[in-house]
């Protein structure tokens, strides 16, 4: 069974600064997608950024970019300029080849100081 | 874009009586959709895959006589909470992917927070 393990459950980061959320993954498939999701208060699951496994270029979006490690099943996500909108908890996310259902992990809750 | 729609996103029920939550696929066709569940602070946990025209298949660990699943047409899977308890209450979330998207391209619903009285 896959695994996705976020060993920081809350993180801060100063307004503008660069903060970087940590993930882990258990797999034994060679085909899969790694996702960052967000979720603000409202509840609503945000897609920050997504990576293929088969890709060896690491995604960005913005001020969203990994760091995908992908034989020591690494997955961590940057964030550059941080800003007051990009508090939420974050989860980090697998999904298979073959299925569309995810495993998520614990979830990183990011705070944002001005 | 696509979207998924989910209703209600908040309902407050007694102990003992059922709960129905609809996810609807409002521009594509969706065969499969997924529901979740996630309580406070915790993440999403997969309850079942809901497929059109046959049974919902079911994480281990989740009843199925508890939580109906029905996925009738290709736009529109229900799922109740049958005889909620208080430990039902819970956020439940569903998704689902167009058939002839890219395989990452997943919408969740907004979500449905259930309180059990």
């Amino acid at each position: 069974a896959q695994t996705v393990t976020q060993s920081q459950p809350e993180m801060s980061v100063q307004e503008a600064e660069t903060v970087t959320l940590s993930c882990t993954y258990d797999t034994s498939e060679s085909d899969y997608y790694l996702f960052w999701y967000k979720q603000p208060p409202s509840r609503q699951m945000i897609l920050v950024i997504r990576q293929e496994a088969y890709k060896q270029q690491n995604a960005t979006e913005n001020r969203f970019s990994v760091n995908f490690q992908k034989a020591a099943k690494s997955f961590s996500l940057k964030i550059s300029d941080s800003q007051l909108g990009d508090a939420a908890m974050y989860f980090c996310a697998y999904g298979p080849g073959s299925a569309r259902q995810l495993t998520f992990g614990s979830g990183t809750q990011l705070t944002v100081l001005p | 874009g696509a979207v998924v729609s989910q209703h209600p996103s908040r309902v407050i029920c007694k102990s003992g009586t059922s709960v129905k939550i609809e996810c609807r696929s409002l521009d594509f066709q969706a065969t499969t959709m997924f529901w979740y569940r996630q309580f406070p602070k915790q993440s999403l946990m997969l309850m079942a895959t809901s497929n059109e025209g046959s049974k919902a298949t079911y994480e281990q660990g989740v009843e199925k006589d508890k939580f109906l699943i029905n996925h009738a047409s290709l736009t529109l899977s229900t799922l109740t909470v049958t005889s909620a308890h208080p430990e039902d209450s819970s956020f439940y979330i569903c998704s689902a992917t167009p058939p002839t998207a890219r395989r990452e391209k997943l919408f969740f619903g907004s979500g449905t927070q259930l309180s059990v009285l």
